[in-house]
């Protein structure tokens, strides 16, 4: 198995640009979540998505958007960027979400640089 | 509000010794879960070790172990026998039981394991 795939791993965006940032999970897990890493930080929740079809606000949606049409797929896009969106960005997923097995398994990571 | 605090944002070890890394947790859920996740410099979250709200007994994992103590608020992080490997950024994080399941992470601790 993969585990939890991102791409791509690194990009450099001018302001006002638009990405679609890509998670693929082959763990048929349902649950799937965007977070975000500022430098010297830890992470924060951007957006999840409890199955397909179905997603909500995390900590910090402001700028961002999900789509969950697939259980493998969960897609992060930014519209307009901005140098305040310029982060780590890590998606991740769980089988389920309150037991001792359902921990969180995290995709590489994509680096993005907002000029 | 849930919250992790990290108060250890660099430390030091031997090679070979045995290093604790804090963390304290607020919450008014009965009901939570505590991880620690290691970050190399190659930036990927890699999970290590799990402690459940209502467990008995602390949590082991290999040469990391989890010394929980509820009634303080704590979950530090024990690697014994360290090696140069272990140099990385370690986060503390929580679970709330709410619908996203969320992980709420520390700011982290950067570990160097000096030779």
């Amino acid at each position: 198995n993969a585990g939890v795939t991102q791409t791509p791993k690194f990009r450099i965006l001018k302001i006002g640009q638009s990405m679609t940032l890509q998670c693929t999970q082959d763990m048929n897990h349902n649950y799937m979540y965007w977070y975000r890493q500022d430098p010297g930080m830890g992470l924060k929740l951007i957006y999840y998505s409890v199955g397909a079809g179905i997603t909500d606000k995390g900590e910090v949606p402001n700028g961002y958007n999900v789509s969950r049409s697939t259980t493998e797929d969960f897609p992060l896009r930014l519209e307009l960027a901005a140098p305040s969106q310029t982060s780590v960005y890590f998606c991740a997923s769980s089988r389920l979400a309150g037991g001792p097995t359902d921990t969180q398994y995290f995709g590489p990571g994509t680096r993005l640089t907002v000029l | 509000a849930q919250k992790i605090t990290q108060t250890q944002p660099g430390m030091f070890v031997q090679e070979k010794e045995a290093v604790t890394l804090d963390c304290t947790y607020d919450t008014s859920d009965p009901s939570y879960g505590l991880f620690w996740y290691k970050q190399p410099s190659s930036g990927e979250m890699i999970f290590l070790i799990y402690q459940g709200s209502y467990d008995q007994q602390n949590a082991t994992e290999g040469r990391y172990s989890l010394n929980f103590q509820k009634a303080r608020k704590s979950a530090n992080l024990v690697i014994s026998a360290s090696q140069l490997g272990d140099s990385a950024m370690y986060f503390c994080a929580m679970r709330e039981e709410d619908p996203s399941y969320k992980l709420i992470f520390g700011s982290g601790t950067r570990l160097l394991v000096r030779p």
